[in-house]
């Protein structure tokens, strides 16, 4: 598949659980991006990655755990997650973080049930 | 702060009437202002940005510094413009951070 792939797709775990959500792009684009959607509220970001290095922490909190290897891929690990963190969370990457003509993919997201 | 302003949680409007979505944003420098859509059951995706002054499927929307608006504009809609719409705000600091709006679903009625 071509763009931005998340999966899995959907996720149920409780709150002891430990879990990972994968994010991989192909498109050739050095920034890569996790965003929480969650029920009324906006699109939140939570990390930007730029040449897999790690720019933006929008204080999130330490049960989420970003790694990014390479370019093409972004994980995040879940730990000791609350019901509230309940949300579809979405993988985004852009050529780059700058500019005015910056364009981020989305991919088609994990909804996260924690339980 | 950082904000972006999209007083409309739904916007419903019959096929061939002008379409207005509304966004307000609020940034003390120069913002780059985006429209992002969502159809149902796909990805988001960018729909346009305000840099280009671009029409895309017949939308148009005018950076207005003095109001701090940046409203999509279509003036007849059609049934495939149903969809979520995203006002989206990067400024000018270059790190990628994009800020949303909470989203208006429009709903174009035959």
């Amino acid at each position: 598949e071509t763009g931005v792939t998340q999966t899995p797709r959907h996720l149920v775990m409780g709150m002891t659980n430990k879990k990972s959500l994968k994010c991989e792009q192909h498109l050739g684009h050095n920034a890569m991006y996790w965003y929480k959607q969650s029920a009324k509220k906006p699109l939140e970001l939570m990390f930007v990655y730029n040449f897999k290095e790690q720019t933006e922490n929008n204080s999130v909190p330490s049960r989420f755990s970003p790694e990014c290897p390479n370019s093409s891929h972004l994980f995040l690990h879940l730990h000791t997650l609350q019901p509230e963190d309940s949300a579809l969370y979405l993988c985004a990457s852009s050529p780059t973080t700058g500019g005015a003509y910056i364009e981020a993919f989305f991919g088609q997201g994990t909804r996260l049930t924690v339980v | 702060a950082q904000r972006v302003t999209q007083p409309e949680k739904l916007l419903s409007v019959f096929k061939g009437a002008p379409v207005e979505l509304k966004c307000n944003y609020s940034y003390s420098g120069s913002p780059e202002l985006f429209w992002y859509v969502q159809y149902s059951r796909q990805r988001l995706q960018l729909l346009l940005r305000h840099i280009s002054r671009e029409s895309i499927k017949g939308f148009t929307a005018d950076l207005n510094k003095g109001e701090t608006s940046f409203h999509l504009k279509k003036p007849f809609a059609q049934e495939e413009d149903s969809a979520m719409y995203y006002c989206a705000l990067h400024g000018s600091s270059n790190t990628g951070k994009l800020i949303f709006g909470q989203g208006t679903t429009l709903q174009v009625k035959p």
